[in-house]
């Protein structure tokens, strides 16, 4: 079965300091991955993803994400963090071979202090 | 432009009761999903629709649920008898293309319903 790990639910970190914001997944095919923001009473706002090719992606607000294959990982990374960042983050991922859902992960909820 | 749409943005509905949730995608997409949210938890797929069509319903917990799209565009979930564990945030997705599993999602603000 398909499925998503983010092993931190809750991280908090300065601001200006970096980032990292870890995904394991483990999945029986070639897998699609997404990173996802979810402000409070806010839908859910697609940072990157990755389909093919460069195994390093970049996104909006300065975000990038590295997939590993080798490591079924896809973390998150932010070299310089700033307040408006603090939210919520979510890993997801799909496949082909699973039709159209994609499988997400339970979240981590990034505090920032200045 | 439009994102996607959904109403009501908040539900109290007392054990029992029947609701509606109604989702309005985006122009044009012909995919549609419905996903819940549990407090504290990722979502979870509950449903899919191409165009007016049904084509996965295996995430849908109970036959409580029903999920419809008669024209190709807007789309009701329906809750009948409502449980306390029906409470969630209940988000829609829209995608423009007959999607494989790499076409973006684009997600609506949901609907919290709480069950009491």
């Amino acid at each position: 079965a398909q499925s998503v790990t983010q092993p931190d639910i809750h991280i908090t970190v300065s601001e200006g300091a970096s980032l990292e914001l870890r995904c394991n997944y483990s999945y029986g095919a070639t897998p699609y991955l997404f990173w996802y923001v979810q402000s409070p009473g806010q839908g859910l706002q697609l940072l990157l993803k990755y389909f093919s090719g460069d195994t390093l992606v970049q996104g909006i607000k300065g975000f990038e994400a590295e997939f590993k294959r080798s490591q079924s990982s896809f973390n998150l990374r932010k070299p310089s963090v700033h307040w408006s960042d603090a939210a919520e983050y979510f890993c997801a991922v799909g496949a082909e071979e699973y039709g159209n859902k994609l499988v997400f992960g339970a979240g981590t909820i990034l505090r920032v202090k200045s | 432009g439009a994102g996607v749409s959904q109403s009501p943005r908040y539900k109290v509905a007392k054990r029992g009761q029947d609701v509606a949730l109604r989702c309005d995608p985006i122009s044009g997409h012909v995919s549609l999903f419905w996903y819940q949210q549990a407090l504290g938890q990722g979502p979870e797929f509950l449903t899919y629709f191409q165009n007016e069509a049904q084509l996965d319903k295996s995430g849908l917990p109970s036959d409580r649920f029903f999920a419809e799209r008669p024209e190709g565009s807007v789309s009701t979930l329906k809750i009948q008898r409502t449980q306390q564990e029906d409470s969630a945030v209940y988000l829609c997705a829209s995608s423009l293309e007959v999607p494989r599993a790499g076409h973006e999602q684009y997600f609506g603000p949901g609907t919290r319903l709480t069950v009491t």
